[in-house]
């Protein structure tokens, strides 16, 4: 099977602006979860989408946000950027939410 | 919410030498611990994983063990080559990857 894609791989905004991460998830898992790692913060959870809900959410802004479509593709939106938003975004999916997570190669935002 | 402890922040071993690193949480609630080895710019990847139903599992030169009393689990890496030069992520969660809480990681340098 055809691992955890993410598009684009690397992206740079300017404060201010908002931008739209894609998450394709390897073929029949469910879950999608998106994590921000960062130097400073480590790998940290934003949130988690199972058939189109969001299921679990971690404690960032509300400028963070997700969804997930019918065909299991997520995506997340950061609105306002600010640069410390600068980060690896990584996604992971899993059959349902109770098995291992595969990670995805990550998008790489830089917030100028 | 989960609070995950791991050291050393870095570790550096002679090829051929042991190496363990260790990790603590804080909800007695978790019950799933993966370990992810993270090569520079590159995704996540799961090395092994444990449940708290399990005290111990093994995969080759990779070893887990897990104290729930003490809230404490250790990878334990052998016979250590050049290759298993990577940062190594601990995590807690509960159901299985629903929403995992990391470890700071550990930078394993193995010397030839």
């Amino acid at each position: 099977k055809a691992g955890v894609t993410q598009t684009p791989r690397y992206l740079i905004k300017t404060r201010g602006q908002q931008v739209t991460l894609s998450c394709s998830p390897i073929s029949g898992h469910r879950s999608v979860s998106w994590y921000q790692q960062t130097p400073g913060q480590g790998l940290q959870f934003l949130f988690e989408y199972f058939s189109e809900t969001q299921r679990n959410k971690g404690n960032f802004p509300g400028r963070f946000s997700g969804r997930q479509f019918s065909n299991s593709r997520s995506e997340m939106n950061v609105s306002t950027l600010e640069l410390g938003d600068s980060a690896l975004y990584l996604c992971a999916s899993s059959s349902s939410g109770a098995d291992t997570q595969y990670f995805g190669p990550g998008t790489r935002l830089t917030v100028l | 919410g989960e609070n995950v402890e791991q050291h050393p922040s870095t570790l550096s071993v002679q090829e051929g030498d042991s190496a363990v690193i260790k990790c603590t949480y804080s909800d007695s609630a978790s019950n799933y611990f993966p370990w992810y080895k993270q090569e520079l710019g590159k995704r996540p990847q799961l090395i092994i994983d444990i449940r708290s139903n399990v005290g111990e599992k093994k995969d080759q030169r990779i070893a887990v063990t897990l104290n729930k009393t003490a809230k404490h689990f250790s990878l334990h890496i052998t016979e250590t080559q050049p290759e298993d030069s990577a940062v190594y992520f601990c995590a807690a969660g509960r159901n299985a990857g629903n929403m995992l809480t990391f470890g700071g990681g550990t930078r394993l340098m193995v010397k030839p």
